[in-house]
Parts: C-alpha cells; structure tokens; sequence
C-alpha cells in the first residue's frame, strides 16, 4: 500500500502565478483533505472533497480551489500566488472508520 | 470557531517522561487526534481519544477530559527518536481537523 502520495514535493512558483498540487488517497479511502502548514506552525485546514464534492470549507479566499475526481484522487489549484503563500501542503485521506492520514506534503515557495 | 493550545516547546532527557498539555475550545466536538511529525515529514497519527479517561499504547498514552476541554500526551522512557514536534487536533462535527500550533519536543542524552 503506497499511502497517500503527493506530487510534486517541492516547487518554485512567482507571485502571480497559478499553481496545481495532487493527491493519491490511501486505497480505500474516499475522503480527501488538505491543509496549509507554515513554518512551526500546526496545519491549517483549507477544504474537505466527498464524492467529488466540496464537503466543507476553511477560511482560505476563493483563490483556493479543488477538485476531487472518480478515483478519489484530488487537486489543489491556488491562483494570483502571493508570497504568504508560501508553506507545506498535506493532503490527508480517510474514510469514515479510519483516522486521517497525511502525505509528505508539497512546499511551495513563492518568490 | 475553534481554539487549540499547547505549549511550543518542551525538553528532556532521554530515559525521562514528559507530559505535553492541551487545551481546546470547539464546537461539535467529537475527539481529540494526536500526532508527531518529524521535521520535513508528514504528521504520523499516534492517538485519538473519544471518551473521558487515559488511553495507553505503549511508550505513548493519551488522556481526555471532555468537561474542561482538557488533553495531554504522555511520552515515556524518551529516545533521541521521540525528538519531533507533537500535534494536538480536536475533531469536530463539520469535518474538519483544528489543530494546534504543535509542540516542539527535544531529547537530549
């Protein structure tokens, strides 16, 4: 079992730019979600994919978007990068009798 | 909205036991996650707790008290390996994690 995969794991991107990160769920699992982590700080939530659907939200402007596909794998998309942008990303997988399980996150450096 | 504190940083000596603390305030509460995450990796789930009272597993237990809104992990024996920082995550009805700023633990010899 591969776990939940994440591509790419690091990236450089320029203000203004528009980004795209993704996510293998764990097998089995149905649910995907993502966070923000800056450094030394805990993770943030952004929003939760259920059936392709966005299942609940943070507090992340609409910049933030996704997209969770019929093999339950999901994309996180990030439009207008700002340098605030800057920090890990964990997608985590789960279903409804497991705990989450996170990816090795991507870091995004926005310059 | 949600609130979770715990302490930033704590040391001790390896063989030794340290106890790091949380507090939360969430509404539609359902548990409280524990996780370590060494730096650079993902957050490693190490336990999660439902019901008032202390679960053990292991080196590494976990208590719960739903009526102050009150957590700890509990880490014994220390090794250099438990060097990490620890995440507390209160899991709430509206499917999400909040989680803490993380508590950075360092075991010296």
């Amino acid at each position: 079992d591969a776990g939940v995969t994440q591509s790419p794991t690091h990236l450089i991107k320029t203000r203004g730019q528009q980004v795209t990160l993704r996510c293998s769920p764990k097998s089995g699992h149905d649910t995907v979600s993502w966070y923000q982590q800056a450094l030394g700080q805990g993770p943030q939530f952004i929003f939760q994919y259920y059936e392709e659907e966005e299942r609940q939200r943070g507090n992340f402007p609409d910049r933030f978007s996704g997209h969770q596909f019929p093999n339950y794998s999901s994309e996180l998309n990030v439009n207008a990068l700002l340098l605030g942008d800057s920090a890990l990303y964990l997608c985590a997988s789960s279903s409804l009798v497991t705990e989450a399980f996170f990816g090795q996150g991507t870091r995004l450096t926005v310059v | 909205g949600q609130n979770i504190d715990q302490p930033t940083e704590m040391t001790a000596t390896e063989g030794a036991i340290v106890q790091i603390n949380c507090t939360y305030q969430t509404s539609g509460f359902n548990g409280l996650f524990w996780y370590q995450q060494h730096a650079g990796e993902a957050p490693t789930f190490l336990s999660y707790n439902v019901l008032d009272g202390l679960e053990e597993k292991g080196r590494f237990s976990s208590f719960l008290s739903r009526s102050k809104g009150y957590s700890y992990l509990l880490l014994k024996e220390l090794q250099m390996k438990d060097s990490a920082s620890y995440l507390c995550a209160a899991d709430s009805n509206d499917y999400k994690l909040s989680f803490g700023a993380g508590t950075t633990v360092t075991v010296r010899a």
